[in-house]
């Protein structure tokens, strides 16, 4: 089982639309969870970090963790052809070194 | 203020040949990291330094990948012979992480070192 398991994609959906991309994760005992966006040849980038349970909203962008399901998601509202990219779920794990583990990324596609 | 800074961009060498990368994090970081990405794949972390000790290296193949971080500022990463799967981007990132709680610890990433064996 890999640490952090994102759907590679690609996700395609129609520009205005709700695009949700999901994380799941192995180590119970994580404690913070990221969101880095990463344009093609381009170096990821952070978009959204949170650490407790519930949503956290800013902007377009609402990340969901639910720690017991050890699931994260992301929310894009009113997706734009610029948030094509591949987004990438990082969790810290349990182990306090600061160790930062990365998933796979989903490919996100917004269609004009 | 100055983000992580890396060199080279850009590096096309043959197989069993050698190459280095540096990167400079951002000012005060404790914490620098190196990670791999294979074209499709996520980072990868290869080595973790915290200040100028090793917190983490448990992926990087020791017999041809070495990294040191002198001063706790400035690190280098070199393979040595390089194989044909060592393409990939290198990345370089840094946070104030300093052994303390881990929620808050940001990670910004330098703009990446491409390497290309043929």
């Amino acid at each position: 089982q890999k640490e952090v398991e994102q759907n590679s994609g690609p996700l395609s959906v129609p520009e205005g639309a709700i695009a949700s991309l999901n994380c799941t994760y192995s180590d119970r005992g994580s404690q913070s969870f990221f969101w880095y966006r990463q344009y093609s040849g381009k170096s990821p980038e952070l978009i959204m970090s949170i650490y407790s349970n519930g949503d956290k909203e800013d902007g377009r962008f609402t990340a969901q963790l639910n720690k017991a399901s050890q699931y994260v998601s992301l929310l894009i509202r009113d997706s734009q052809p610029s948030d094509s990219a591949t987004y990438l779920c990082a969790v810290h794990g349990s182990s306090n070194t600061g160790k930062l583990i990365f998933g796979q990324g989903t490919t996100l596609q917004v269609k004009p | 203020e100055a983000g992580v800074a890396q060199s080279p961009r850009y590096k096309i060498i043959e197989k069993r040949q050698s190459v280095a990368f540096w990167c400079n994090p951002i000012s005060g970081h404790a914490t620098l990291y190196w990670y791999q990405q294979i074209l499709g794949q996520g980072p990868k972390l290869l080595i973790q330094f915290q200040n100028n000790g090793v917190v983490d290296d448990s992926q990087l193949p020791k017999d041809r990948f070495s990294a040191e971080r002198l001063k706790g500022v400035d690190s280098t990463l070199k393979i040595q012979p390089a194989k044909l799967e060592d393409s990939a981007v290198y990345l370089c990132a840094s946070s104030s992480y300093s052994g303390q709680q881990v929620s808050g610890n940001t990670i910004y990433f330098g703009e990446g070192s491409w390497l290309t064996v043929v």
